[in-house]
């Protein structure tokens, strides 16, 4: 069974940092893209950023230059290193686990329970 | 303003069907790049209904079905139940904007 447990949320001023942490299971971690969405509240879905299994990262526009995406296929763990936070990254924040056969036409095929970001 | 275009809300009486469209562009669906179909149950995880624009994973009811043409994709829920009730979500790719893309959401309600 795939389980993704998304940790490290929480308040945090704005101008402020926090690393995000996702402990994966039940697939082979190490071959498989991996990415982050949040949400924020009452919002819909906005994609964050993206891994490859090589360490490939992507970013959306809004996160660029202040989020860090990385990888430990050695312990399974996906990590979203944010700074320079501000009011607008309020959102729960999921982990995924990327899948397809090109990585353009990527889906997210399973999600984490996701951890919730306040910056105030 | 979402790059992949769905409509605010729809609804349907139980045992009818629906259909939820995502209008994209030329650099996003228009491109053939593949759409994803989500469905998230306030107060839960999105889950994926759709992949690869008609394909669904194992566990989902063949009442879902996803098709896509043109700039277009579209997701078709028959034989509405009142579990069906949910946010539902489009997802491409863009390649304007290098970014995976999602449609703003339709919220569905089971009358």
């Amino acid at each position: 069974e795939v389980q993704l447990l998304e940790s490290g949320g929480g308040l945090v001023q704005p101008g402020g940092s926090l690393r995000l942490s996702c402990v994966a299971s039940g697939f082979t971690f190490s071959t498989s893209g991996m990415g982050w969405v949040r949400q924020a509240p009452g919002k819909g879905l906005e994609w964050v950023s993206t891994i490859s299994s090589r360490g490939s990262p992507y970013y959306a526009d809004p996160v660029k230059g202040r989020f860090t995406i990385s990888r430990d296929n050695s312990k399974s763990t996906l990590y979203l290193q944010m700074n320079g936070l501000r009011v607008e990254d309020t959102a729960r924040y999921y982990c995924a686990k990327r899948q397809g056969l090109r990585y353009l036409d990527w889906s997210h095929d399973y999600w984490g329970q996701g951890t919730v970001v306040t910056v105030s | 303003q979402s790059v992949l275009t769905q409509p605010p809300s729809v609804s349907g009486a139980p045992g009818q069907g629906v259909t939820i469209s995502c209008t994209g562009s030329p650099s996003n669906i228009g491109a053939g790049y593949d759409v994803h179909w989500y469905q998230q149950v306030p107060g839960t995880v999105p889950k994926l209904l759709i992949s690869g624009n008609n394909n669904r994973p194992s566990g989902v009811a063949d009442r879902f079905s996803g098709s896509k043409s043109g700039t277009s994709a579209s997701l078709a829920i028959s034989g509405l139940q009142a579990d069906d009730e949910a946010d539902y979500y489009c997802q491409s790719y863009d390649n304007r904007l290098s970014a995976w893309v999602f449609g703003g959401g339709t919220k569905l309600t089971v009358l």
